[in-house]
């Protein structure tokens, strides 16, 4: 089986620094990796996903994610905060596909200080 | 539509009430997934339909829980005898491929649902 680890359940940056949202999973067979972000009342929307492929993920909103397999980790970055930003972050794996169900990390709620 | 819908996106029920939830998919997408969001928590898995099969119904977590996909579009969630700890929101997710594709879940705004 396979499970997520997000270390911390909240995080605060100001305005303009760097965001830094940790994830670590556990997986038997080689995992599909994702990040998706979560507004108050709403669906989960998909940032970046690692399938196969380069190790270093680009998605929308000036996020980003390196799959490093040595470490078991799939760590969100964005270089400046903005305000926008502040949300509900997941991290999750699937085993079998993009399209396979997804085992969840109970995310972090990142604020962003003016 | 553009995206999932699901409705109602609030259902307030007394203890022991059955209630039902409404996912629309994507039109086309093949692949349907059904995920329980308790409070401050990640999403859980609770059941998978390609088209109208229900493939995995693993995450069901009693036999009060039922879904249902009759003809491969319209899913309904279906929880009878309602108890609190059932108080979460449902999230439904779709997809345009079958398992082992790297299409991406679509997910629903979600159907928050209240035990009283």
């Amino acid at each position: 089986a396979q499970s997520v680890t997000q270390l911390g359940s909240h995080v605060s940056v100001s305005e303009g620094a760097l965001v830094l949202l940790r994830c670590n999973y556990s997986s038997s067979v080689p995992p599909y990796l994702f990040w998706y972000v979560q507004y108050p009342n709403q669906g989960l929307q998909l940032l970046l996903k690692y399938t196969t492929g380069a190790t270093l993920v680009k998605g929308i909103n000036g996020f980003e994610a390196e799959f490093k397999k040595s470490e078991t980790s799939f760590h969100l970055t964005k270089p400046s905060a903005h305000m926008s930003d502040a949300a509900e972050y997941f991290c999750a794996v699937s085993v079998t596909g993009a399209n396979s169900k997804l085992t969840f990390g109970k995310g972090i709620t990142l604020s962003v200080r003016p | 539509g553009a995206g999932v819908s699901q409705s109602p996106r609030y259902k307030v029920a007394k203890r022991g009430q059955d209630v039902a939830l409404r996912c629309d998919p994507i039109s086309g997408h093949v692949s349907l997934f059904w995920y329980q969001q308790a409070l401050g928590q990640g999403p859980e898995f609770l059941t998978y339909f390609q088209n109208e099969a229900q493939l995995d119904k693993s995450g069901l977590p009693s036999d009060r829980f039922f879904a249902e996909r009759p003809e491969g579009s319209v899913s309904t969630l279906k929880i009878q005898r309602t108890q609190q700890e059932d108080s979460a929101v449902y999230l439904c997710a779709s997809s345009y491929q079958t398992t082992g594709t790297n299409q991406p879940q679509h997910f629903g705004d979600g159907t928050r649902l209240s035990i009283l």
